[in-house]
């Protein structure tokens, strides 16, 4: 079944703090992977997308992620965190041929100043 | 540049009745899904229209059901409505392509409360 588990269902770090978000896919076919940020009544903003090429992709507000095939993961980072990152963040499996997205649970990530 | 317009934003219904809700897409792009976030979870899939037609439908029962305009709008209409289907629901427009889901812009959403 296709599945996408982010195992941290909330995270806490202190602002300037480094910042990594797991993500495990379960995807028959060679997936599209996201990363979508939401602030609180707020529809959902594109962080960043790998579809092929460089395992490691850049994404907007200095985010990056890595794909890692061996282990089915696409886990998001960033170096040092600011309070504006406060949100919730969702992983997203896709496939080459449908528009359907497949989305974890999601992670809260609360910034402590 | 407009992105993606949903309406309303919030709505409140009671059981047993119907609800509407609407989408306009980004400039330039020609197709439409729709996601159901309920509190506390990810968005999943309700489907996906393009060229006035349902391409894709996720597991959700009849009682969904959708339209897309010759604008490429879309309308979202649910019946008979339970207190579950009490979400956020999201508006997604894209290009249609056959090599993924690039350049998704998703909407605000529209918050449905069923009493």
């Amino acid at each position: 079944a296709q599945s996408v588990t982010q195992p941290d269902i909330h995270i806490t770090v202190s602002e300037g703090a480094s910042l990594e978000l797991r993500c495990n896919y379960s995807y028959g076919a060679t997936p599209y992977l996201f990363w979508y940020v939401q602030s609180p009544g707020q529809g959902l903003q594109l962080l960043l997308k790998y579809f092929s090429g460089d395992t490691l992709v850049q994404g907007i507000k200095g985010f990056e992620a890595e794909f890692k095939r061996s282990q089915s993961s696409f886990n998001l980072r960033k170096p040092s965190v600011h309070w504006s990152d406060a949100a919730e963040y969702f992983c997203a499996v896709g496939a080459s041929n449908t528009g359907k997205l497949i989305f974890g649970q999601g992670t809260t990530l609360q910034v402590k100043p | 540049d407009a992105g993606v317009t949903q309406s309303p934003t919030h709505l409140i219904k009671t059981r047993g009745q119907q609800v509407t809700l609407r989408c306009s897409p980004k400039s330039g792009h020609d197709t439409v899904s729709w996601y159901q976030q309920a509190l506390g979870q990810g968005p999943q899939f309700i489907f996906q229209y393009y060229e006035e037609e349902e391409r894709q439908r996720g597991n959700f029962p009849d009682r969904f059901s959708g339209h897309q305009f010759p604008n490429y709008s879309s309308e979202l209409n649910v019946n008979a409505l339970l207190l579950g289907d009490s979400a956020l629901y999201l508006c997604a427009s894209s290009l249609y392509s056959e090599t993924g889901p690039h350049g998704y812009t998703f909407g605000s959403g529209t918050r449905l409360t069923v009493v």
